[in-house]
């Protein structure tokens, strides 16, 4: 059974830096085609894909946050973690973890996290 | 990116009803689309994907088809815990990417 799980902070201040955890089980992310995302979703809008990372350590990001995006693995810990810098009020959202399948199918997603951009 | 164009925005169903929700893909995304439930305060939940596989322990009133850029989510006979936001998303190729949601609320 895969479940994932977001940890992190709830509250930053504008221009400070976001780093988000997620700790998985019932996966290896050394597996072939395993790979671990992040999406988000504003309060009432719409799921915003951020950023992939895949067993064998390729990295994909969004191309509008790009710059602002870091995402790393430490497979034997079984946690994947995401780095957003420069957070603004308009990253407010419940930010989630996901599993990707052999098939790039996202089909597992974590509880989610809302993470609030104020001052 | 791919973008894709999802109708409606909302709509108002009774309990009982056929309803139909269509994902348009700004280019062809060979059938790898997915077809996600969302509940208030709760993540996405996966329903149907390849277009038109059900996802296990899915109610087989859900139901989808389509190929190319354009694909229909079908609930048959709406039941009350079917009032929801539904979205898909393509898979194809990243990033990946979402339509714009469609919320199912009580006629």
């Amino acid at each position: 059974q895969i479940t994932l799980k977001e940890s992190g902070p709830t509250l930053v201040k504008p221009t400070q830096t976001l780093t988000l955890t997620c700790t998985f089980s019932g996966f290896s992310l050394s597996s072939n085609g395993a790979g671990v995302g992040w999406i988000r979703q504003p309060p009432g809008k719409a799921l915003e894909w951020l950023a992939l990372i895949y067993w064998d350590d390729i990295k994909r990001y969004s191309p509008s946050l790009k710059s602002r995006l870091t995402i790393t693995k430490d497979t034997s810990k079984n946690l994947v973690v995401l780095i957003m810098t420069n957070m603004d009020p308009v990253d407010t959202a419940t930010y989630y973890c996901v599993h990707r399948a052999q098939t790039a199918l996202i089909d597992y997603w974590g509880q989610g996290t809302l993470v609030t951009v104020s001052s | 990116d791919i973008q894709m164009t999802q109708s409606p925005s909302s709509l108002s169903a009774s309990v009982g009803d056929r309803v139909t929700i269509t994902c348009r893909a700004s280019q062809g995304i060979s059938n790898s689309l997915a077809w996600y439930q969302q509940k208030p305060g709760k993540a996405p939940k996966l329903l149907l994907y390849a277009a038109s596989s059900l996802q296990s322990g899915v109610p087989s009133r859900f139901s989808g088809s389509g190929s190319g850029t354009d694909y229909t989510l079908t609930i048959s006979n709406l039941q009350p815990e079917d009032f929801a936001a539904y979205w898909c998303q393509q898979y194809y190729t990243t990033p990946l990417t979402f339509g714009g949601g469609t919320k199912v609320e009580v006629k």
